[in-house]
């Protein structure tokens, strides 16, 4: 079974220029979340989708990041205008669902990253 | 807000050696899970424990979930070089979201 795939690995801009990130999630999963991950530290849920709905964005930085995930499948996280300190590993993981039943937590599974250099 | 603190933040030991990494919160969890990070990849889930008090064994790695169900403990035995990396905890918060809230990292290298 094919994993989460995220593109481009690396990317390298300069202050106030845009980027974005792609993220395909694994087939038949429902759920996909954002993760900022700051060099050595753990990763930070930016977003988190159910289908092409929004769950939880409560931790993303609205005025200068965005993300969609129209047809409830892939998903793009947009930066715009970067700063210096959005450099960082952009995570993407997915999950078959909110929580099954009886409140099981469904396992996430993470896609290999982006690396953004912001100079 | 909760957060989850692990202790070391970096380890650095000789292979054969043991350690103990912490993640210590004051929320409690319905459950928690440990991963482990390679450079350039992401997180890989290694257990998830879910009662107060387990305890989870995987090979030379062993799992402990505190009682109170807010602290957990990894402890691995005749550490190996492939066992370098950077081990996260995480919390599964409660509720119907599905949300992690990972601690804030152990970075462990293992010298031959």
């Amino acid at each position: 079974e094919a994993g989460v795939a995220q593109s481009p690995r690396y990317k390298i801009i300069e202050k106030r220029q845009s980027v974005a990130f792609w993220c395909n999630p694994i087939s038949g999963h429902a759920t996909l979340y954002w993760y900022q991950q700051i060099l050595g530290q753990g990763p930070k849920l930016l977003i988190q989708f159910q289908n092409n709905g929004v769950v939880d964005d409560s931790q993303l930085p609205k005025d200068r990041f965005s993300a969609e995930r129209l047809k409830g499948v892939d998903s793009t996280l947009k930066i715009q205008p970067a700063k210096l300190e959005d450099s960082a590993v952009y995570l993407c993981a997915s999950s078959l669902g909110e929580r099954g039943l009886a409140g099981l937590y469904n396992e996430q599974f993470f896609g290999p990253g982006t690396r953004l250099t912001v100079l | 807000t909760q957060l989850l603190e692990q202790s070391p933040q970096f380890l650095s030991i000789q292979e054969g050696e043991n350690l103990t990494v912490y993640c210590n919160s004051s929320s409690v969890f319905s459950s928690l899970q440990w991963y482990r990070q390679e450079p350039g990849e992401g997180p890989v889930l290694l257990v998830t424990v879910v009662t107060g008090g387990e305890v989870k064994k995987l090979k030379r790695l062993t799992f402990q979930f505190g009682d109170a169900r807010k602290d957990s403990s990894l402890h691995i035995t005749a550490a190996q070089p492939g066992d370098t990396g950077l081990y996260l905890c995480a919390g599964v918060s409660g509720g119907a979201t599905n949300k992690l809230i990972f601690g804030t990292g152990t970075l462990l290298a293992v010298q031959p």
